[in-house]
């Protein structure tokens, strides 16, 4: 299994753009998870769904930002329009949801520069 | 309001010797706590977990501690090596769903 797979590696875009992030989680997998880094607060957890549905959004930190699971491989994260303060690198995780010890599996992210 | 939190941004140990990386959690319904390692442009690995059964998880050079009366978990590398060079963030989850992670500690191993 290639892992999970997000695109692009890297992204400069312009303020007030539209910016779209893709991920592809290991196959089987049921739980996506999307993750901001940025130096001043680390990992912070954006959304997670389950089989396909949002579960908590709670984390999105304003409405420019959107995400999307249209199927059990593919998920999306838009920013529009982006801002400067958007620039971190975004991390896309799957996990297998059950009874047993398990791991998020993370993609290699996504780097986002807005200017 | 972060559940999970790595108060030492940054540590530097000589090789050969031990590296203590801490973590505290607010949530004491979290059942599984794992930890991460980063190297810069690579997202983060999976290094070692441990369920709130039990108080210690040991693979190889590495130990996690989890002290539940305190919400706090340590890792514990020993002998520290250069290679061990990078960010390692904690994690709590609870029934394997979400994942909270601590903001990250810098260990720099110096040769």
């Amino acid at each position: 299994d290639a892992g999970v797979i997000q695109s692009p590696r890297h992204e400069v875009t312009e303020m007030g753009q539209e910016v779209t992030l893709r991920c592809k989680p290991i196959s089987g997998h049921n739980s996506l998870f999307w993750y901001r880094q940025t130096m001043m607060r680390g990992l912070e957890l954006l959304i997670y769904f389950n089989n396909n549905v949002p579960i908590d959004d709670s984390g999105m930190p304003e409405d420019r930002f959107s995400a999307k699971m249209p199927n059990a491989s593919f998920s999306t994260l838009k920013i529009q329009p982006s801002e400067p303060r958007d620039s971190a690198v975004y991390f896309c995780a799957s996990s297998l949801d059950s009874l047993v010890d398990t791991e998020a599996f993370f993609g290699q992210g996504t780097r986002l520069t807005v200017v | 309001d972060q559940q999970v939190k790595q108060n030492s941004p940054s540590l530097s140990v000589q090789e050969g010797r031990i590296s203590i990386l801490n973590c505290d959690y607010t949530n004491s319904m979290f059942d599984y706590f794992l930890w991460y390692k980063k190297y810069p442009a690579e997202g983060p690995t999976f290094l070692i977990s441990i369920s709130s059964i039990k108080d210690k998880n040991e693979d190889g050079r590495f130990t996690v501690f989890l002290n539940k009366s305190a919400k706090h978990l340590s890792l514990h590398i020993v002998p520290s090596q250069p290679g061990d060079s990078a960010v390692y963030f904690c994690a709590a989850t609870r029934n394997f769903n979400k994942f909270y992670f601590g903001s990250g500690t810098k260990l720099n191993v110096k040769p």
